[in-house]
């Protein structure tokens, strides 16, 4: 069965590091990778998407990296800050047919400290 | 500004009262979607529509109906709600999903918790 793996429930470091969350995934052929942020009480905001003849995109202080022969991609938050604190989800689009194929992981809850 | 509205926020009801959620998107999206998240389950989807007039059902729809009889709204009907329907419930939309690849990320709106007792 398809499924989606985020590294861990909860991962806390200092501020001014670098957060890396990881999402990793089985029994799929991704066509590309989504990253959201989700707030407490609030909607899941989208983040980044990367292709999966893309190795790496960045945007700002984030940076997401798409391994297909692992299986896996890797987000990287850099001089991380409080206001990151947030849980973020990885969502992964596969090449089967119909609109049906986007598929959320459980999610990663950051937290950043002062 | 550009928005997924979801009403109510917060529903609280009993077993076999009929209710609805309703979703409306100001972006004129060809495409919505409602999921529902449960903690460790993540983000399920329940139904989508890709235009007016057509609806499928995703992962877990049973015990839902959904109607698109206008671009802009997304109404989640519950016929006739379960304790197991007791859920956080999200609308999303997107510009246009014409799968597999020509596909764009989702507005979701800000959630509607329901706790069906």
């Amino acid at each position: 069965s398809q499924k989606i793996e985020q590294n861990s429930e909860a991962l806390n470091i200092q501020e001014g590091k670098t957060a890396t969350l990881t999402c990793n995934y089985t029994n799929y052929s991704p066509a590309y990778l989504q990253w959201y942020r989700q707030d407490p009480g609030r909607g899941p905001v989208f983040l980044l998407l990367i292709r999966e003849n893309e190795k790496e995109k960045r945007k700002e202080r984030l940076k997401v990296t798409f391994d297909t022969t692992l299986k896996q991609s890797l987000f990287h938050i850099t001089a991380s800050q409080p206001a990151d604190s947030a849980t973020y989800l990885c969502a992964l689009e596969t090449l089967q047919t119909g609109a049906n194929n986007l598929f959320f992981g459980t999610g990663t809850r950051l937290t950043v400290i002062p | 500004e550009a928005q997924v509205t979801q009403n109510p926020r917060y529903l609280i009801t009993v077993t076999g009262k009929k209710l609805t959620v309703t979703c409306s998107q100001n972006m004129n999206h060809e495409y919505m979607s409602w999921y529902r998240q449960d903690p460790g389950l993540g983000l399920r989807q329940i139904y989508y529509s890709m235009n007016v007039e057509v609806t499928d059902k995703g992962d877990v729809p049973e015990g839902y109906k959904v109607s698109r009889k206008e671009k802009r709204n997304f109404p989640l009907i519950l016929e006739s709600p379960s304790p197991n329907q007791t859920s956080l419930y999200f609308c999303a939309s997107s510009p246009r999903r014409v799968p597999p690849r020509d596909n764009s990320p989702l507005h979701f709106g800000n959630g509607t918790r329901l706790t069906v007792t």
